[in-house]
């Protein structure tokens, strides 16, 4: 079956780093576009990053561009999100996602647990 | 900031018809497939409808889903406690670099 498993969420203060990781199996990962999501505490749901399956395309939500890096090693089957100059208001709920690419649009099957990063000093 | 704007909470009686709207523009909703997301309490989102109207494989069909122009209703018949829960739809918006959109969510509760 499809398992999506987040790690490296923590507490770092404000300027530090964090790199999240998300381990996938039950699927052929190199087929899929992959995203990252997160969810501030009581808050909704916002689309942070995507990947496509090969890592050639990749698009980044404005409250992050420039700070965060995503990633992924299709030979480890595995995601990453590298997060530099954390702000407290990136402090959520962080998900990996897979995304079913279509014409017009995409969807997201199979979400991980998340991984709770918190920014504060 | 959300571009999809939802109702912040519908509530009705077990065994009861909820409806929760999504609107949009042309840029998201009016030229792209809507999903719906539920997340229940402490959990990860889960996804219940796709394509606009699509069910995955193993979700009862008392969860429907429907689009018209740049708004998007996600309907739910015969109402149980167990779907308390948040909702939310989402699309990809082509005039934001590519982002994909989610709606500001609704909570459903069961009285």
């Amino acid at each position: 079956q499809v398992q999506l498993v987040e790690s490296g969420g923590g507490l770092v203060k404000p300027g530090g780093s964090l790199r999240l990781s998300c381990a996938a199996s039950g699927f052929t990962f190199s087929d899929y576009y992959m995203s990252w999501i997160r969810q501030a505490p009581g808050k909704g749901l916002e689309w942070v990053s995507y990947i496509s399956s090969s890592g050639s395309t990749i698009y980044y939500a404005d409250s992050v561009k420039g700070r965060f890096t995503i990633s992924r090693d299709n030979a480890k089957n595995s995601l990453y999100l590298q997060m530099n100059s954390l702000r407290a208001e990136d402090t959520a709920v962080y998900y990996c996602a897979r995304e079913m690419r279509e014409l017009l649009g995409g969807y997201f099957d199979y979400w991980g647990q998340g991984t709770l990063v918190t920014v504060s000093s | 900031q959300s571009v999809l704007t939802q109702p912040p909470s519908v509530s009705a009686a077990p065994g009861q018809k909820v409806t929760i709207s999504c609107s949009g523009s042309s840029s998201n909703i009016g030229n792209n497939y809507v999903s719906w997301y539920q997340q229940l309490p402490g959990t990860a989102p889960k996804l219940l409808i796709y394509d606009n109207n699509k069910r995955p494989s193993g979700i009862p069909d008392r969860f429907s889903g429907s689009k018209s122009g740049t708004s998007a209703t996600l309907g739910i018949t015969g109402l149980q406690t167990g779907d308390e829960a948040d909702y939310y739809c989402g699309t990809w918006d082509s005039s934001l670099s590519a982002n994909y959109v989610f709606g500001t969510g609704t909570k459903v509760t069961v009285l």
